[in-house]
């Protein structure tokens, strides 16, 4: 069995500043990926970044990066330089290449204040 | 976008009575899932698919069931509908799994 577990039900951030998302895991496959999608009030989803799980490098995409620590089982997103279009709730996601399960955490809610 | 919909986008049904989500792709992907969305809950995972045929539980199954006849169509069935089972519900796609899965618009449906 696999977890997904987001413990911030909400976060605040004031514009420009920066946002850390938490996120943890639990699986015992060793081949797995780790993403991090965005959901802003239409309800469509967005992928934000994506992290495979054998590599050392955390992944970045513009404004947006990873902490992987996969000792401890840790998949945390920072938002840099918030804007108010990154207001939305953000879920963590984990897929096992063993049974092709994809798992989602809880979500976080992000207010961005102007 | 993603070629995916989901069908009836909206539905209210009475208790007792089966009801059948329909998610329909263009994209030929390999794996199909269905969720639901609740407050407090995120995305909690019921049923899946990896190819033809090819289905097996999510943690939240009981009370859903499933079918994927054809590559393009992933069917979920609540076989007697519960208050319990009033929700969110989205169908993702995804080609190889560990890439971007694209999601439907959501049927949101009330069982009264």
């Amino acid at each position: 069995a696999q977890t997904v577990t987001q413990s911030q039900p909400e976060m605040s951030v004031q514009e420009a500043e920066t946002v850390t998302l938490s996120c943890t895991y639990d699986t015992s496959e060793s081949d797995y990926y780790l993403f991090w999608y965005k959901q802003p009030p239409s309800r469509q989803m967005i992928l934000v970044i994506r992290q495979e799980a054998y590599k050392q490098q955390n992944a970045t995409e513009n404004r947006f990066s990873v902490n992987f620590q996969k000792a401890a089982k840790s998949f945390s997103l920072k938002i840099s330089d918030s804007q108010l279009g990154d207001a939305a709730m953000y879920f963590c996601a984990l897929f096992s290449s063993n049974d092709y399960k994809l798992s989602f955490g809880a979500g976080t809610t992000v207010t961005v204040r102007a | 976008d993603a070629g995916i919909t989901q069908s009836p986008r909206h539905k209210v049904t009475e208790t007792g009575t089966p009801v059948t989500l329909r998610c329909h792709q263009t994209e030929n992907h390999r794996y199909m899932y269905w969720y639901r969305q609740d407050p407090g809950h995120g995305l909690r995972l019921i049923h899946y698919s990896y190819g033809v045929k090819d289905t097996d539980k999510g943690e939240v199954s009981d009370g859903y069931s499933v079918s994927r006849s054809k590559t393009e169509d992933f069917l979920l069935t609540l076989e007697s509908a519960t208050s319990s089972q009033t929700s969110v519900y989205f169908c993702a796609i995804s080609d190889r799994g560990n890439t971007e899965a694209f999601f439907g618009q959501g049927t949101r449906l009330t069982v009264v």
